[in-house]
């Protein structure tokens, strides 16, 4: 098992532009979700989803946009980036809400 | 509000010696308590989960311990390793009314062992 996997490690851009954060589990897990982390802070939720074809915002969700096609695959959409979006981003499942969250390596993102 | 505090901010030990970590939280209603432990560039990986009606818990040299009453617990490491620097980071768990369950994070203990 490869757990949950994101791409890419790390990733520059420009503002304004877009991107999207790959995530992906091979656990079968029903819950995934996407959390920013920033120093002096707890990890934020951005969006999260309890199973395929259903998603909902977490406490910081503007800026960003999720689909949810399979329960393997949990893209994260930036839609127009901006400095206030630099930041560490992770994803992670679990196979049920509630349930013990495995965390992938993160992507770094800077945007200047 | 729904608030988990951690204590102290950082901490900075001898290889071999003990440390004891703090987490408060003000959550309700509340499921569970978690300690993830945080390696530098990785994301969190669980320590221990702990439930309402469970005092203490091991992993290995690490012990977590809960008292619902003060909404306090503590992750205890005996004979600090320098792979035991990392950030420690506390999770509360509530159970929303809709059924699904959020997740509030501490801020974490940065914790630096030294040779």
């Amino acid at each position: 098992n490869a757990g949950v996997t994101q791409t890419p490690k790390f990733q520059v851009l420009k503002t304004g532009q877009s991107m999207t954060l790959q995530c992906a589990q091979d656990m079968n897990h029903e819950y995934m979700s996407w959390y920013r982390q920033d120093p002096g802070m707890g990890l934020r939720l951005i969006h999260y989803s309890v199973g395929a074809g259903i998603t909902d915002q977490g406490e910081v969700p503007n800026g960003y946009n999720v689909s949810r096609s399979t329960t393997e695959d949990f893209p994260l959409r930036l839609l127009s980036a901006a400095p206030s979006q630099t930041s560490v981003y992770f994803c992670a499942s679990s196979p049920y809400t509630g349930g013990t969250q495995y965390f992938g390596p993160g992507t770094r993102l800077l945007v200047l | 509000k729904n608030q988990v505090e951690q204590s102290p901010q950082s901490l900075i030990i001898l290889e071999g010696k003990n440390c004891t970590l703090q987490c408060n939280y003000t959550v309700s209603p509340f499921s569970n308590l978690r300690w993830y432990k945080q390696d530098t560039g990785r994301g969190p990986v669980s320590l221990t989960i702990m439930t309402f009606s469970e005092n203490t818990k091991s992993n290995g040299r690490y012990t977590a311990t809960l008292d619902a009453d003060t909404k306090q617990s503590s992750l205890h490491i005996t004979a600090s390793q320098l792979s035991d620097s990392a950030s420690y980071i506390c999770v509360v768990s509530a159970r929303w009314t809709s059924g699904t369950y959020k997740y509030i994070f501490g801020t974490g203990t940065r914790l630096k062992v030294l040779a």
